[in-house]
Order: C-alpha cells, then structure tokens, then sequence
C-alpha cells in the first residue's frame, strides 16, 4: 500500500519558537494533502486541505497565518506551527490522496503523525 | 452537536465475544462511510469502507442505514489484538473536494 511518512514523529519545544513538521508520499503522488489535529481522547479535526501548487484551505477557526502549510511539489507538504504556545500541544497527522484516476483515488493514506509538546 | 456521533465506550469485552458498535451522522449530503482503527498514540488506519448492501470482511461486519444516518461495526469472535480505538468515518462531497469527517471513536478492550 501507498506510505506516507513524517517528520520529526515527536518534538518539545520551547513556547515561542516555530516548529516545521514534513508529510512526505513516498511511493505515489499526492495530489492533495490534509493536516488534521488530534487532542487526547477527541477526534481528528481537519485543520487544512492543501492541494499542490495552490494554497491551502482552511477550516473553520483555524488561524491560517499560525499554521503556515506549504504543498510546494506532489511528494511534500509542510505545516509549521508559528510561535508555538503550550495550547498548540497535539497530535499532528498529515493525509495523502492519490491523484485523480489512480486506483486509489478515494483512498486516504496517513502518516504516523507528530507529537508537538510546547513548554 | 458533533457531525459523527459514537458512544466513547470503553468497551471491555472478554475474548471471543461480539461486541457491537454505533455511529449517526447527521450530514445527510455525506457520501462514503468507513471504519478506521486507532491504536495508542499511533495514525488511523483503515479497518473497512461501509457500502448501503452491509458488507463483511472475516470477523467483521459492517452496516449503513442512509435513512437513519446510522452506520455500524460488529465484530465477532473478539481477540486480543483487536483491543483499540474505532472511529466511523464519513466522506462529504466528491473529487478533489472530498473530505473525511472523524467521530470520537469507540475504545474496546478485550480482556483474556
């Protein structure tokens, strides 16, 4: 099945600083990307969809010039968090779609996520 | 109200048991509808897409009412290693468009 991966998986950082985390497709190209946010014990919120080459769309309440995402090639998607407070502390998960008519165009595949702690 | 609704459990089922799980959604415009797996601290994966006939995959068995906006999970013969988060799952829209919508998710443990 299609990979995709991230990067770093866990980060701590200081509150204040900016923190960069890759999702990357690794055997296919992804047309679209999704960052999703996860709380303990509370669901996947998407916070953006990026599609390559345009800018990202956000969700609802969520601060597009905090959570900068860039989708610059079909392999790569960046989501940095800008001066990270301790409240940004989440589960960050990036999801690939492949392009349209693939196989597995309506399948979603995720990466491992990123753990974000913020002091 | 939240979009994807399931009960948090936990669930706690000894092994070998079927244990059934809920979900309502209340986006009568949603299109796709599946069941993902969550472990601790780990990304979903997906367990099974939901189709209108109720669809089976070995232990599991999958059912979606459109009129009732009511999906649901059973799993029969629980094991161990099915001790996780289950979270329905529904898709609005189409195309590049398309985006999945998460519910709670349900947490079972199956004890020995």
């Amino acid at each position: 099945g299609a990979v995709v991966s991230q990067h770093p998986s866990w980060v701590i950082c200081k509150s204040g600083t900016s923190v960069k985390i890759e999702c990357r497709s690794l055997d296919f190209q992804a047309t679209t990307m999704f960052w999703y946010r996860q709380f303990p014990k509370q669901s996947l919120m998407l916070m953006a969809t990026s599609n390559e080459g345009s800018k990202a769309t956000y969700e609802q309440g969520v601060e597009k010039d905090k959570f900068l995402i860039n989708h610059a090639s079909l392999t790569l998607s960046t989501l940095t968090v800008t001066s990270a407070h301790p409240e940004d502390s989440s589960f960050y998960i990036c999801s690939a779609r492949e392009r349209y008519g693939s196989s597995s165009y309506n399948e979603q595949f995720f990466g491992p996520g990123t753990r974000l702690t913020v002091l | 109200r939240k979009e994807v609704e399931q009960d948090p459990g936990p669930f706690n089922v000894p092994e070998g048991a079927t244990v059934a799980f809920n979900c309502t959604y209340s986006n009568s415009a949603s299109q796709s509808f599946f069941w993902y797996r969550q472990d601790c601290r780990k990304e979903p994966k997906l367990l099974m897409s939901v189709y209108s006939s109720g669809n089976e995959d070995g232990r599991f068995t999958a059912q979606l009412n459109r009129a009732s906006q009511y999906i649901s999970l059973l799993i029969r013969d629980s094991k161990l290693s099915d001790s996780a988060t289950y979270l329905c799952v529904v898709r609005h829209g189409s195309g590049n468009t398309g985006k999945l919508i998460f519910g709670q998710g349900t947490t079972l443990q199956v004890k020995p």
